[in-house]
């Protein structure tokens, strides 16, 4: 399964976008991008997911670049609680492995 | 509050002790999953159960041993565990094997 790199820390200004970027060349056609964010101390969450098309839902939007190798997460106005580690994940159908990498860890200052 | 209940929220264990986690899910989902998240280390998956029945087990020692007697629990039993065990052990659900997991708040477990 295709394996991801993302940066390692991200700041980013309160009331901001935050734009955070995952590599994903070796990705497969069957396979989805899936971002997920930790809280400290907390489990993840699910944050969005894609295939081909841009998609955006009430927490954020995700693009995905046309020969699908990378893909960016926005956060279109960053809150001091989206300070987190973000997860970028790309799994294919039937597949339970997810491979977690260490994220980014994005905070966001005032 | 993701409808995915664990407990303990924390833990403290002797290595000899025997304890249990337990995971309840109120989402109707069809799979469970238990995870490990030592510090400073990616998510390592454990066990996955498919409608009640073990489908993944990444080669983890015997001392931890997973239950799922319905679909909507799930146990971890553990015993005579090492100190390199401390770590939040995770419990996440999802419809399907490709859908979105939700986690619960894990426990933070410390091996004495």
């Amino acid at each position: 399964d295709a394996k991801t790199t993302q940066p390692t820390s991200m700041d980013c200004a309160e009331g901001r976008a935050a734009n955070l970027p995952c590599n994903h060349s070796t990705i497969s056609g069957n396979e989805y991008v899936y971002w997920y964010r930790q809280i400290h101390s907390q489990g993840p969450q699910y944050i969005i997911h894609g295939l081909k098309n841009n998609e955006t839902n009430e927490m954020a939007s995700l693009i995905i670049t046309e020969d699908r190798k990378s893909s960016t997460l926005i956060l279109p106005h960053a809150t001091l609680r989206d300070t987190a580690v973000y997860y970028c994940i790309v799994n294919r159908d039937g597949n339970y492995q997810l491979i977690w990498g260490a994220g980014t860890k994005l905070i966001i200052k005032p | 509050e993701t409808g995915v209940t664990q407990t303990p929220r924390h833990l403290v264990m002797g290595m000899t002790n025997k304890k249990s986690l337990k995971c309840e899910q109120h989402l109707g989902h069809n799979a469970m999953y238990w995870y490990k998240q030592s510090a400073k280390k990616p998510l390592e998956l454990m066990f996955v159960y498919n409608f009640k029945e073990q489908t993944e087990n990444n080669s983890v020692p015997s001392r931890f041993s997973p239950e799922c007697p319905n679909s909507s629990h799930l146990f971890l039993h553990l015993h005579t565990l090492q100190p390199e065990d401390s770590a939040l052990y995770l419990c996440a659900s999802s419809q399907d094997s490709n859908e979105k997991l939700f986690f619960g708040s894990g426990t933070q477990l410390s091996v004495l």
